[in-house]
């Protein structure tokens, strides 16, 4: 298993600045994921977070909006920049130690854009 | 492509009544994972159950049960007198092998059991 620290836990920010959430496990995995999950939807993946290289990206999410960073394979970073209203949701850091487990999330963080 | 449809949006049900959750999934591999996922008003997401594509069995656990059954791509969950504290939105969602980890996830069915 695999316990996930996620921060924030929730905040409210300014449209226009940007918002950096921290995923911290407490173990070493292999892939670490990012998740968006706008209000009342679902989970979308934004990207798999790739240790030492770029991120990669899925269908209409970009780098730019969405940079990651993931220096080691214990931690990750998603940014959100240039935040709009449309950006509130949680978002979510989910980690999987194998192909043969269930992912295990982080608690969430809260994005409200006011 | 892979797709993992519920159709169900909110279900409401009485206190002890049994409640199933329908789940219908896509996928041209033959490999693959079906997960449930619970996410009560708090909104962390709870692991329910994880199958295989190899293994039809179907589980049950305490007053949970799944039904797995590939000639129909379903993967449902039945809840056996069902709880107030199951109030909650539950989500299936498919690990394809050879996709790198990644879920795909289901739209969710929100369950609503009044005492």
């Amino acid at each position: 298993s695999a316990v996930i620290s996620q921060k924030p836990s929730r905040d409210i920010c300014q449209r226009g600045t940007s918002l950096t959430i921290q995923c911290q496990v407490d173990s070493q995995v292999t892939m670490m994921f990012w998740y968006r999950q706008q209000p009342g939807q679902s989970l979308t993946l934004i990207a798999t977070a790739n240790q030492g290289s770029e991120a990669t990206y899925e269908s209409g999410f970009v780098i730019d909006k969405f940079p990651i960073s993931r220096p080691n394979l214990t931690f990750s970073t998603l940014t959100v920049s240039n935040m709009s209203p449309e950006d509130s949701s949680i978002y979510l850091c989910s980690v999987e130690t194998d192909m043969n487990t269930e992912a295990f999330f982080g608690q969430g963080t809260r994005l409200t854009v006011v | 492509a892979q797709k993992v449809t519920q159709a169900q949006t909110e279900i409401s049900v009485v206190e002890k009544e049994d409640v199933t959750l329908d789940c219908v999934y896509e996928t041209r591999d033959t490999t693959y994972y079906l997960f449930w996922y619970k996410q009560p008003p708090s909104g962390e997401l709870v692991f329910l159950i994880r199958r295989n594509s190899f293994d039809e069995q179907n589980e049950i656990s305490g007053r949970y049960s799944w039904n797995f059954q590939k000639s129909t791509s379903s993967f449902n969950f039945t809840i056996t007198a069902s709880q107030v504290v199951d109030s909650a939105v539950y989500f299936c969602a498919l690990r394809v092998y050879n996709q790198g980890g990644k879920l795909i996830f289901g739209q969710g069915t929100e369950l609503s059991v009044k005492p």
